[in-house]
């Protein structure tokens, strides 16, 4: 596997509340992407970045923002969590951007009271 | 942007039986199209992989077939085992992006 390493791995936080969680790659992969992991509905793509201090929307965007300071850095929060972003999330990387490996997280469960 | 609908959302096979999972997609600009397994509480991973000027793709006993006319791609397992039970992803690239499919459960049977 791919050095890339997620935290928290687990945690639960109510409605309201600021949430980061936090990517960390070992790889020096230039691309990095935030996906929820939700029951039939797949991964979808929340943000991604292209480099440091570059980053874009994906399909689920609102409500997250995202940070990369760092090539191996690359932070979600969430400014005020509610239950509809109760979900699996999983950090992603590759070298290629696009047509290429996804190297995937071990994922982050969060739960929304 | 790319829509990516697989079918079926579960699948049971007796162990030693082939497995077929579609999936069609909505850009025809869409080249590459990746297959990930996710075993439980796992990440998933890349199985394997087809760009578009490719009909088919083999690796030991799974493969992938494209019809860029009809925008659909299948994967196809054969002689299924036990370590094949995962929840099997599609994908598409679009826009240098992937938009995955809903997920297919797999089930192999003893």
């Amino acid at each position: 596997d791919a050095g890339i390493t997620q935290s928290p791995r687990h945690k639960v936080t109510e409605t309201g509340t600021p949430v980061t969680l936090r990517c960390h790659q070992t790889e020096n992969h230039r691309y990095m992407y935030w996906y929820r992991q939700d029951p039939g509905h797949g991964l979808r793509l929340i943000h991604y970045s292209y480099g440091v201090k570059d980053t874009d929307k994906g399909e689920v965007s609102d409500g997250y923002s995202v940070s990369r300071s760092k090539t191996e850095d690359f932070l979600l929060t969430l400014e005020s969590a509610t239950s509809s972003q109760t979900s699996v999330y999983f950090c992603a990387t590759s070298s290629i951007q696009g047509a290429g490996e996804l190297f995937f997280g071990e994922g982050s469960r969060l739960t929304v009271l | 942007g790319e829509n990516v609908e697989q079918h079926p959302s579960t699948l049971s096979v007796q162990e030693g039986d082939s497995a077929v999972i579609k999936c069609t997609y909505s850009d025809s600009a869409s080249n590459y199209f990746p297959w990930y397994k996710q075993e439980l509480g796992k990440r998933p991973q890349l199985i394997i992989d087809i760009r578009s000027n490719v009909g088919e793709k083999k690796d030991q006993r799974i493969a992938v077939t494209l019809n860029k006319t009809a925008k659909h791609f299948s994967l196809h397992i054969t002689e299924t085992q036990p370590e094949d039970s995962a929840v099997y992803f599609c994908a598409a690239e679009n826009d240098y992006k992937l938009s995955f499919g809903a997920g297919t459960t797999v089930t192999v049977r003893a």
